[in-house]
């Protein structure tokens, strides 16, 4: 199976702090990407859908990088409430996809 | 719009017992997905169907674990007997192909956390 990997942190960041995760993928004829939210002890939730160079909701920015094959997920003026883990999905085959093993981040007051 | 149902939430089960699970998609999503989460981990799939027939079974242990969905809308997951690895969240999830290059937004149910004594 292809791979998807993520830095598993934490990430500690202060409230209003800008944060970044990156995700690098093996599959290259890959097209679109998500990143999802998990709240301990819940289920993922769909943050972000990537498709071509990129998507931005409020304070969320999702970048796609085919040359060197990374997804970035960039959080700007972080609240307590972004404290998560955050996980990285890529395409495998038809309808599937393949996740990382996520990156939690914690913000601090 | 309801979102994926689990059933049960939680489940402590003795080794080698059996049990299964039941989810229900949202309503008119085709592609049905049962994920297995452990703990520091993300999802992994087991088996994944479109309407009632499966697309990708390849990473289920087949020897133990079985599911089913017979109509193309509810599924179950059963695991017999089961073992003391198999402790881990089992995530339901449903997708409805749209998207510009067919891409698959998959929505989560909230699981079940599986705990083998």
């Amino acid at each position: 199976r292809k791979e998807v990997e993520q830095d598993p942190g934490p990430f500690n960041v202060p409230e209003g702090a800008t944060v970044a995760f990156n995700c690098t993928y093996s599959n290259s004829a890959s097209q679109s990407f998500f990143w999802y939210r998990q709240d301990c002890r819940k289920e993922p939730k769909l943050l972000m859908s990537v498709y071509s160079s990129g998507n931005e909701d409020g304070r969320f920015t999702a970048q796609l990088n085919r040359a060197s094959q990374y997804i970035s997920l960039l959080i700007r003026d972080s609240k307590l409430s972004d404290s998560a883990t955050y996980l990285c999905a890529a395409p495998e085959g038809y309808s599937t996809l393949t996740f990382g093993k996520g990156t939690m981040l914690l913000v601090s007051p | 719009e309801a979102g994926v149902a689990q059933s049960p939430r939680y489940k402590i089960i003795e080794k080698r017992q059996s049990v299964a699970f039941w989810c229900n998609p949202i309503s008119g999503h085709a592609t049905l997905y049962w994920y297995q989460q452990i703990l520091g981990q993300g999802p992994k799939l087991l088996i994944q169907f479109q309407n009632n027939g499966v697309v990708d079974d390849s990473q289920l242990p087949k020897d133990r674990f079985s599911a089913e969905r017979l109509k193309g809308v509810d599924s179950t997951l059963k695991i017999q007997p089961a073992k003391l690895e198999d402790s881990a969240v089992y995530l339901c999830a449903s997708s409805q192909i749209r998207g510009r290059d067919g891409s698959y937004e998959q929505y989560f149910g909230p699981g079940t956390r599986l705990t083998v004594t």
